[in-house]
């Protein structure tokens, strides 16, 4: 079945640290993007691409990177310079011809900071 | 700037009762409306979408949404609520444009009691 695998699903990582969640998608979606989830937040994008090799920041960026070699992988890496990056982080995608936007998500990863 | 209120942060009902979830949202174009659940530690899944055609929009599960213009509003609603319903539901926005971001509300968590 197609769909978009996240993984790990759970994560531990030591202050100082970068890590890199990984994002896979076999829908032949063009775009992907990576939102932070915080309860009560809601949730936040974190940087989004249309197109392999290209990719813009959302409204969070800062503390995070991204790539995109391949149109079917979109890894997301988590800086030490994220100050609180304990969350959970949905990855979505979206055939760029489809006009209605809708998104296509991941199971999500959460990542906590000890 | 786009944005989506939903009004309360937990709803609690009990099972067969009708179940009313509030959005609203501020766009300056058109919008592209849409509901998503989400159940514990896993990714969002579409209820429904509202894209300018018919403004009562029917969705999965037995919710359905009317979009008026006139209240800026986007109210998910189902007429008897099962045990299954318990859930977080999200609202989002998005414009017309075709880089598919969404604009999130806070989130609201469904509570069905028997």
């Amino acid at each position: 079945d197609g769909g978009i695998t996240q993984s790990p699903k759970y994560l531990f990582r030591k202050e100082g640290q970068n890590v890199t969640l990984s994002c896979e998608q076999n829908l032949n979606h063009d775009a992907m993007y990576w939102y932070r989830q915080d309860p009560g937040q809601g949730l936040r994008l974190i940087y989004y691409s249309q197109i392999v090799n290209d990719f813009q920041k959302g409204d969070i960026a800062e503390g995070y990177s991204v790539s995109r070699e391949k149109k079917e992988s979109f890894p997301l890496t988590v800086t030490s310079a994220q100050k609180n990056p304990t969350a959970f982080y949905l990855c979505a995608s979206k055939e760029v011809s489809s006009g209605a936007n809708v998104l296509t998500f991941g199971a999500g990863s959460r990542l906590t900071v000890l | 700037a786009q944005s989506v209120t939903q009004l309360g942060s937990h709803v609690s009902v009990s099972e067969g009762a009708l179940v009313l979830l509030r959005c609203n949202y501020s766009s300056s174009v058109p919008p592209y409306l849409f509901w998503y659940v989400q159940y514990p530690n896993q990714g969002l899944q579409l209820l429904l979408k509202y894209t300018s055609a018919a403004t009562l929009v029917k969705g999965i599960n037995g919710f359905e949404a009317e979009f008026k213009k006139s209240e800026t509003s986007f109210h998910l609603t189902k007429p008897s609520a099962h045990m299954s319903d318990a859930a977080e539901y999200f609202c989002a926005v998005s414009d017309s444009s075709n880089t598919g971001k969404l604009i999130f509300g806070q989130g609201t968590t469904l509570q069905v009691k028997p």
